[in-house]
């Protein structure tokens, strides 16, 4: 089965610039969720989707990110303007999901976008 | 709030000594427990998890982890490690909501 999708690999930008991520979870899969990973930290989540709906974006940075899952499929995150502490590894996942929207499933990782603001 | 530590965060071993890597939690509910590895240069993988039963569960590659409720712990074990489980090591808790926290997670080099 092929697993998530994540483009593009690297990406390197000014600050105040903008950027966005794509993924595309694995097929069938409901919950997507996207986390951030600042080198020697563990993944944070920044929001997590239940198809097209948003179940859980409490820790996103909404003045400047954005993500979106229209047809709950695939998503895009988007960082407008970018900081110098946005430079992390951005980890698309996904999973079957479940009724409640929990966890209790395995959640496949995408390579991850590797992005550097200078 | 929901936390997740990992005691150690570089570990380095010699082929075949024995591995314990440290998680404890902070959360007093039911809570979904995982270890998930990230060997050099791939993504994120799951070793194991545990959601309820045995409280003692066994992974892929010989690795097995520990629910201790009373220490709110979930210690990843392997007797006996290889050159190969070079790699870092998330532990990650599910407690009751949406969210999965991970821990800062642990780098574990061993050495051939």
């Amino acid at each position: 089965e092929a697993g998530v999708a994540q483009s593009p690999r690297y990406k390197i930008i000014e600050k105040r610039q903008s950027v966005a991520f794509w993924c595309n979870p694995i097929s069938g899969h409901a919950t997507l969720y996207w986390y951030q990973q600042i080198l020697g930290q563990g993944p944070k989540l920044l929001i997590q989707f239940q198809n097209n709906g948003v179940v859980d974006d409490s820790q996103l940075p909404k003045d400047r990110f954005s993500a979106e899952r229209l047809k709950g499929v695939d998503s895009t995150l988007k960082i407008q303007p970018a900081k110098l502490e946005d430079s992390a590894v951005y980890l698309c996942a996904s999973s079957q999901g479940s009724r409640t929207g929990r966890m209790n499933t395995e959640a496949f990782f995408g390579q991850g976008t590797r992005l550097t603001v200078v | 709030a929901q936390s997740v530590s990992q005691h150690n965060h570089h570990v380095i071993l010699s082929e075949a000594a024995s591995l314990e890597l440290g998680c404890n939690y902070s959360y007093g509910g039911t809570v979904n427990l995982f270890w998930y590895v990230q060997y050099p240069g791939q993504h994120l993988q799951l070793l194991l998890k545990y959601f309820s039963g045995d409280p003692l569960v066994k992974g892929i590659k010989g690795f097995e982890a520990e629910f201790i409720k009373s220490k709110f712990s979930f210690n990843l074990r392997k007797p006996s490690v290889q050159w190969s489980d070079t790699a870092e090591y998330f532990c990650a808790v599910n407690a009751g909501g949406f969210k999965t926290i991970f821990g800062a997670g642990t780098r574990l080099f061993v050495k051939a």
